[in-house]
């Protein structure tokens, strides 16, 4: 079955670089959520998207920015990087109609700033 | 401010020795209650979701159990399989999918 891809797994930034994440959800699921999870630490909510308009926004920085597109694929654009930024960035998504909770997320993209 | 709590940090089990994890949580309101298994490198895979207190959903070597302060997964007779970080979520909000997660429990189960 189809999963939740991310691109890129790896990637190594320098501070005040800028880097950008996609995010393919699994086909027919509405919402995408973003997620960032350092490291030891649990997943915290970044922002979602439904039917490619911005549904909610939790603790992303202003430097980040993310949209979504026509074919529901997503990108998180992360600008002046800095060390703290060094986390697994999670992508998942939700069908329509599927439990309120039941995401499916990615394998991550990993973010080492340097 | 919505909280979940979950203990042990770490728990070594023997196969075949069964436990149980625990998440308690503060909300106002619940809205669900979910659990998720987190492999090293690996995204969560979703588990489980309780809504009412007194519900029970099983899977496998699995059962999440829920009461009005706190949820429950036991685990019967666990494999080395079974080793992972099992993390309780609850929705923050009214906003599907957005999920405040606790810190989660390490199981390793050795043969």
């Amino acid at each position: 079955a189809a999963g939740v891809i991310q691109s890129p797994r790896h990637l190594i930034k320098e501070k005040r670089e800028t880097a950008t994440l996609k995010c393919y959800p699994i086909p027919r699921h509405d919402t995408v959520y973003w997620y960032q999870q350092g490291p030891g630490q649990d997943p915290q909510f970044l922002i979602s998207f439904y039917e490619k308009m911005q549904s909610d926004k939790g603790s992303i920085p202003d430097r980040f920015s993310a949209q979504q597109f026509s074919d529901y694929h997503s990108e998180l654009n992360m600008s002046s990087l800095e060390l703290g930024d060094s986390a697994l960035y999670f992508c998942a998504s939700r069908r329509a109609g599927g439990e309120t909770g039941e995401l499916f997320f990615g394998e991550g993209s990993r973010l080492t700033v340097l | 401010e919505d909280q979940v709590t979950q203990s042990p940090e770490a728990l070594r089990l023997q196969e075949g020795e069964s436990s149980s994890l625990n998440c308690s949580y503060t909300v106002s309101g619940l809205r669900g209650l979910f659990w998720y298994r987190q492999d090293p490198g690996k995204g969560p895979e979703f588990l489980f979701t309780l809504y009412s207190a007194g519900e029970e959903k099983e899977k496998e070597r699995l059962k999440a159990t829920l009461t009005k302060k706190e949820s429950f997964l036991h685990i019967t007779a666990p494999k080395p399989e079974d080793s992972a970080t099992y993390l309780c979520a609850v929705q923050a909000g009214d906003s599907w999918g957005k999920l405040q997660f606790g810190a989660g429990t390490q199981v390793v189960v050795t043969p």
